[in-house]
């Protein structure tokens, strides 16, 4: 049993380059979530899923895209890199999500840096 | 707006006690979760509280007062593993966290 596992775990980007950062659960969760975490702030979410092929907007969608084609996968798309982007990245997944208060289980993260 | 404060960095003796505490505005309230976060990893669920009281988990306990608006995690007997950041987590009506910018814990032996 992995848990949550992402891919890859380090990456520099140039200004307008474009990624896709994997994640996969085996614990068969409903909920996905991508978040970015920055020096003094807090955890902030990206986008969401509720299910397979569903997403949702968080608090920081601008510059990001989601796909979830398969209930075990949530990957998160760069289009266009910018510095700001400049981050680590979280993928985490829980039971219940939005039904209810559940814990949410967390991924290694990604270091992405955008020169 | 919502919001979730703590303090950014506290500083502990080994094998002695530490509180770290939590105010929290979010929109409604389900519930405060505690997690934990070594330098370069991913957080871990410590603890979650929806009513108010203590709730008592090995050397670990939480607090919740709902009518303050405020939440503690109380680190005993602590250890040097023990030296991360420690993030509280409100759950708001709409059942999406609200994290604050976590609290820095280092412990002196």
């Amino acid at each position: 049993n992995a848990g949550v596992t992402q891919t890859p775990k380090f990456r520099v980007l140039k200004t307008g380059q474009s990624m896709t950062l994997l994640c996969a659960q085996d614990m068969n969760h409903e909920y996905m979530y991508w978040y970015r975490q920055d020096p003094g702030m807090g955890l902030r979410l990206i986008h969401y899923s509720v299910g397979e092929g569903t997403t949702a907007k968080g608090e920081v969608p601008d510059g990001y895209n989601v796909s979830r084609l398969k209930k075990q996968n949530f990957l998160l798309g760069l289009e266009s890199a910018a510095p700001s982007q400049t981050s680590v990245y979280f993928c985490a997944s829980s039971f219940l999500g939005l039904a209810g208060a559940d814990t949410q289980y967390f991924g290694p993260g990604t270091r992405l840096t955008v020169l | 707006g919502q919001n979730i404060d703590q303090p950014t960095e506290m500083t502990a003796t080994e094998g002695a006690i530490v509180q770290i505490n939590c105010t929290y505005q979010t929109s409604g309230f389900n519930g405060l979760f505690w997690y934990q976060q070594h330098a370069g990893e991913a957080p871990t669920f410590l603890s979650y509280n929806v009513l108010d009281g203590l709730e008592e988990k090995g050397r670990f306990s939480s607090f919740l007062s709902r009518s303050k608006g405020y939440s503690y995690l109380l680190l005993k007997e602590l250890q040097m593993k023990d030296s991360a950041s420690y993030l509280c987590a409100g759950l708001d009506s709409n059942y999406q966290l609200i994290w604050g910018a976590g609290t820095k814990l280092i412990i002196k032996p």
